[in-house]
């Protein structure tokens, strides 16, 4: 089946570090996959996305790369910044055959802190 | 501005009783979606529904119902049969897939917390 595993939290970083969130997925055929943010008491947003092998999304100083070989699409920023405190979704999009409907199927979220 | 509202954002149920909760959108989506969240455990797909009057189940969708009578509207009721109601409810909209792909991406409102008196 579908399925997305990201590493487990809370991640807690300094302002300025070097943040990584590891996140691989399990599916066949060619997911699209993206990352989602989520702050405090709020609905989810879209952060980047990827529709297929060897893309690399990019947005707000994050970026990750769709890689099929190791099936996986890690988050990364250089620098953290407190304003990125939040909580992180990886999710893969999968279509079933005949369907116009893209259904998502997301890791458990990984919860970042950064201190000043 | 376009968007997804959710509504309240606060919810009490008592035992034994049904709530229901309101999604609208104005982005003229045709796909609009439920979801619960857990902590800890990410977001878990209850319904879904592709075009007026017509709706899937999801992965968890005992005790739960909705309606579509609405193109921008979606409620989901949460009966008295759910048993652990207590739970962040998102509700998304997208447009259906084209062809090509690449333009469905999902937009959520900003949930509605029901706890249980």
């Amino acid at each position: 089946g579908n399925s997305v595993t990201q590493m487990e939290g809370p991640v807690t970083l300094s302002e300025e570090a070097f943040l990584t969130i590891n996140c691989t997925y399990t599916a066949t055929g060619y997911p699209s996959l993206f990352w989602y943010v989520q702050y405090p008491g709020e609905g989810l947003q879209l952060l980047l996305k990827a529709t297929k092998a060897d893309d690399k999304g990019s947005n707000k100083g994050f970026e990750a790369t769709y890689r099929k070989e190791t099936t996986s699409f890690h988050l990364e920023k250089g620098s953290v910044q407190v304003s990125d405190s939040a909580v992180y979704f990886c999710a893969l999009r999968k279509r079933d055959r005949g369907s116009t409907l893209g259904r998502l199927y997301f890791g458990r979220g990984t919860q970042l802190t950064v201190w000043p | 501005d376009g968007g997804i509202t959710q509504s309240p954002k606060y919810l009490f149920r008592k035992e034994g009783q049904n709530v229901t909760l309101s999604c609208e959108q104005n982005l003229n989506h045709d796909a609009m979606y439920w979801y619960r969240q857990d902590p800890g455990q990410g977001l878990r797909l209850i319904y879904y529904s592709q075009i007026v009057n017509d709706f899937q189940k999801g992965d968890i969708a005992e005790g739960y119902s909705v309606s579509r009578e609405k193109k921008e509207s979606f409620p989901l009721t949460v009966t008295s049969a759910q048993k652990n109601p207590t739970a962040f409810y998102l509700c998304a909209s997208s447009i259906l897939l084209q062809p090509t792909g690449g333009r469905d991406i999902q937009y959520f409102g900003a949930g509605t917390r029901l706890s249980v008196l």
